[in-house]
């Protein structure tokens, strides 16, 4: 079956730096990714859709100079999360889908990110 | 505005005993409806699907959802539930115009032995 890796699974930085998280497309060539963050105990949020070769989309109150979204490939998108402070500290979620819209999508693994 | 309302933040069962969770949708036409299956730390695996056809559909791990367009649902079940089934289950609709999948806020399941 379809699947999509997500690394790195856990990190741990201080505040200022900048983390990247990257999410592969193993078997499958995926034409749309999407970022999730997802608060303890609640739902999925969505960030971000992003189309290879384009700029990503952002959610309404999602800063986009904060999440920065690369997607230069169909089997690879990246978040990185400039500047990261505490409350960036969460999980994230990349999922990846094929070209037509009513396929499933393929999540990774998340990446807990903890920000001291 | 599309919308998914699991009613349930959590459920309890006992193992061997049957499972419902509930799921209800908001959308103008007929939705592509998911679930989700997430255990703890872990990203999202799909138990089944709905597009279109027979409303009954079989998924992974013996779980089966029911669409009901009259009563805007799409329940999944389970005739025995066993310890490994704990998790948290989320419903989603997909926007068919423009690829976003609205998740519902989950349900925890609990299985006491």
């Amino acid at each position: 079956g379809a699947v999509v890796s997500q690394h790195p699974s856990r990190v741990i930085c201080k505040s200022g730096t900048s983390v990247k998280i990257e999410c592969r497309s193993l078997d499958f060539q995926a034409t749309t990714m999407f970022w999730y963050r997802q608060f303890p105990k609640k739902s999925l949020m969505l960030m971000a859709t992003s189309n290879e070769g384009s700029k990503a989309t952002y959610e309404q109150g999602v800063e986009k100079d904060k999440f920065l979204i690369n997607h230069a490939s169909l089997t690879l998108s990246t978040l990185t999360v400039t500047s990261a402070h505490p409350e960036d500290s969460s999980f994230y979620i990349c999922s990846a889908t094929q070209t037509n819209s009513n396929q499933p999508q393929h999540f990774g693994d998340g990446t807990r990110l903890s920000i001291l | 505005a599309q919308s998914v309302t699991q009613p349930d933040i959590h459920i309890t069962v006992s193992e061997g005993a049957s499972l419902e969770l509930r799921c209800n949708y908001s959308y103008g036409a007929t939705p592509y409806l998911f679930w989700y299956v997430q255990s703890p730390g872990q990203g999202l695996q799909l138990l089944l699907k709905y597009f279109s056809g027979d409303t009954l559909v079989q998924g992974i791990k013996g779980f089966e959802a029911e669409f009901k367009r009259s009563q805007s649902s799409f329940n999944l079940r389970k005739p025995s539930v066993h310890w490994s089934d704990a998790a948290e289950y989320f419903c989603a609709v997909v926007d068919t115009g423009g690829f976003k999948t609205i998740f519902g806020a989950g349900t925890r399941l609990f299985v006491k032995a």
